[in-house]
């Protein structure tokens, strides 16, 4: 069955670094989806790609689907201590209408 | 915004017994939800989805018997697992697509349920 991958599987930074995670597929992606897990929370939508080589920008949070829809990019530019969490990324298949999680980065930022 | 009630938030249950969760859309209808469990430090793992009024799809490995889906109305989705042994201790979690508005893509997740059987 389909893998999402997601690298590296953990992170610390201090404050104010930047911080990207990286999100490959074994097939090709439908839509991808990334969601945040704050520890002890439950996952909250931050965003969906769809289209080829996109690039989305919420404030601080820059997201990029690859042209080949096969891999995703989720950046953070000058992390806070807010920003702690797991973030993965999800397959949306659009025929089932059911998420395929990736494996989940988890960032630790350090003040 | 979209947002879905699960409850209970904790249960510690006895080897054997079965325990229920129940997953609730407050504020739309949710024609279809989804279970996933997650492990420690682990990523979601898609085990059924349920369908109100029909029955329940289960992902490949996963024990329709074990785990009982019922979506009986369109807010309202339980998961029961029965005979629960320790193995089943874990982090469930219910989802559902939120209808209406500009952050429709996302699905919204419940808050968790963390099952322990002793």
């Amino acid at each position: 069955g389909q893998q999402v991958m997601q690298i590296p599987q953990y992170q610390h930074v201090q404050e104010g670094e930047d911080f990207t995670t990286y999100c490959n597929s074994s097939t090709t992606l439908s839509n991808i989806q990334w969601y945040k897990q704050r520890p002890g929370g439950h996952p909250v939508f931050l965003i969906q790609l769809v289209k080829s080589g996109e690039v989305k920008k919420q404030k601080r949070l820059t997201f990029q689907f690859g042209e080949a829809k096969k891999n995703s990019s989720l950046h953070i530019t000058a992390t806070q201590t807010t920003d702690v969490g797991t973030y993965f990324c999800a397959d949306m298949n659009t025929g089932f209408q059911k998420l395929v999680f990736g494996t989940g980065t988890r960032l630790l930022v350090s003040p | 915004g979209a947002v879905v009630s699960q409850h209970p938030s904790r249960v510690i249950c006895k080897s054997g017994t079965s325990v229920k969760i129940e997953c609730r859309s407050l504020d739309f209808q949710a024609t279809t939800m989804f279970w996933y469990r997650q492990f420690p430090k682990k990523s979601l793992m898609l085990m059924a989805t349920s369908n109100e009024g029909s029955k329940a799809t289960y992902e490949q490995g996963v024990e329709k018997d074990k785990f009982l889906i019922n979506h009986a109305s369109l807010t309202l989705s339980t998961l029961t697992v029965t005979s629960a042994h320790p193995e089943d201790s874990s982090f469930y979690i219910c989802s559902a697509k939120g209808a209406g508005g500009p952050n429709t893509y996302g699905y919204t997740f419940g808050s968790g349920t963390r099952l322990t059987v002793v």
